[in-house]
């Protein structure tokens, strides 16, 4: 069965720091990424999606993230990150050929931004 | 230009009473999507639509959930019979082109939040 796996459920970080957050995922077949956000009392925002082609995504907000495929890896990266970036950020997965298009979703991550 | 709209934002019903919630998705989006957010489970895929047919419906976590679009466009999902397992925010997406290519981007409302008493 397909999963996405998000290391960790809280970083806090100081602001201007930059920021990593994990994402790996478990799949049989080709997958597109993506990464969502969401901020208090909101639905969810799309930062960037993978596709195909290069392997380095960037994304809204100054956000890129990377797939590695030998790593089943889509970690999300941030060089400094804001106040405003304060939120929970969320990975996700579909699946190429599959019926529906639905998202796979992990935990989530909860970013802190401290001033 | 108008996003995805739910109603109502929140809903707090007593356990064993029906409840209704809707979707508007973004004009000329195709597929639509229904998902469950909630503490212990994270967020759930419920049920996809491609126009007014929804071809898979295992997604639903039990037989009192029950979805239908009309026209192509609004979507209700009704909870027969609430029960407290039911709290969650309610979640629901739409995009552009057939769904079944997963790469399209799925736009999200704000939520109904559902709390069974």
């Amino acid at each position: 069965a397909q999963s996405v796996t998000q290391l960790d459920s809280q970083v806090p970080v100081f602001e201007e720091a930059p920021v990593e957050l994990r994402c790996n995922y478990s799949s049989s077949v080709s997958v597109y990424l993506f990464w969502y956000v969401q901020y208090p009392n909101q639905g969810l925002q799309l930062l960037l999606k993978y596709l195909s082609g290069s392997t380095l995504v960037k994304g809204i907000n100054g956000f890129e993230a990377e797939f590695n495929k030998s790593q089943t890896s889509f970690h999300l990266r941030k060089p400094s990150v804001h106040i405003s970036d304060t939120a929970e950020y969320f990975c996700a997965v579909s699946f190429y050929g599959g019926s529906q298009g639905n998202l796979i979703f992990g935990k989530g991550t909860k970013l802190s931004v401290k001033p | 230009g108008a996003g995805v709209s739910q109603s109502p934002s929140n809903k707090v019903t007593e356990k064993g009473k029906d409840v209704e919630l809707r979707c508007d998705p973004i004009s000329g989006h195709t597929a639509l999507y229904w998902y469950r957010q909630s503490l212990g489970q994270g967020l759930e895929f419920l049920i996809y639509f491609q126009g007014n047919s929804a071809p898979d419906k295992s997604g639903l976590p039990s037989d009192r959930f029950s979805a239908e679009r009309t026209g192509g466009s609004v979507s209700t999902l009704t909870i027969q019979r609430t029960q407290q397992e039911d709290s969650a925010v309610y979640l629901c997406a739409s995009s552009f082109g057939r769904g079944s290519f997963g790469g399209n981007e799925q736009f999200f409302g704000p939520g109904t939040r559902l709390t069974v008493l």
